[in-house]
């Protein structure tokens, strides 16, 4: 199956602070959604990103498929984006990162 | 528009007893998927259904099965548990390529 790395896995920022959540991957794949699940374990869509570049607001992705990795920008961060992130990508089936958690101090 | 629904949101069963979770899709949504999510991992792979075929399954032993209705709906069934199928079970519905989740099931096997 392939292999998908996220890093760092733990993060702790100031609110207003910016960051990069990186997450690479071992082989070829046709979609790559990044995702925040609440502290009820709901996760919410933020971006599907097979390649390019996309911005939400203060968040941002970009994939760049033929070097196998992709970066979720948040910026001006705020107590609500704590959580963690997933990277998720397809090939025959979905594979799921091991995440980055996110904590925000206010 | 309605999300992806689950049912029951909780529940705890016996080791050895069987379980039956529900998922109904995203409406026009024909595939959905089932991911098992232990404390602390990301969600694993247990099985894909398109169109009332199954079209993948992860590697999961033969206790877990599923299937699709004419409806797009799912039941995801799990026999003989064991402690260590305590988790969340996540259900995704997708048009196409992109996933959307549901709010999940969580499972306790005592």
């Amino acid at each position: 199956g392939i292999q998908v790395e996220q890093s760092p896995p733990d993060l702790i920022l100031q609110e207003g602070a910016n960051s990069t959540l990186r997450c690479n991957f071992s082989d070829s794949v046709n979609n790559l959604q990044w995702f925040h699940q609440n502290p009820w374990g709901q996760l919410i869509n933020l971006f599907y990103i097979p390649s390019g570049t996309k911005q939400n607001g203060r968040l941002s992705a970009t994939t760049v498929a033929t070097e196998r990795y992709s970066l979720l920008y948040i910026s001006s961060s705020q107590t609500t984006d704590s959580g963690v992130y997933f990277c998720a990508v397809a090939g025959n089936q979905f594979y799921f990162g091991t995440g980055t958690s996110l904590t925000v101090i206010p | 528009d309605a999300g992806v629904t689950q049912s029951p949101t909780h529940l705890i069963k016996t080791r050895g007893q069987h379980v039956t979770l529900r998922c109904s899709p995203i409406s026009g949504h024909k595939s959905v998927s089932w991911y098992q999510q232990v404390l602390g991992q990301g969600p694993q792979f247990i099985f894909q259904y398109y169109e009332k075929e199954e079209r993948g399954r992860g590697n999961f032993p033969d206790r877990f099965s599923a299937r699709q209705f004419p409806n797009y709906s799912s039941e995801l069934n799990v026999n003989a548990l064991l402690l260590g199928d305590s988790a969340l079970y996540l259900c995704a519905s997708s048009p196409s390529y992109e996933q959307y989740f549901g709010p999940g099931t969580r499972l306790t096997v005592t």
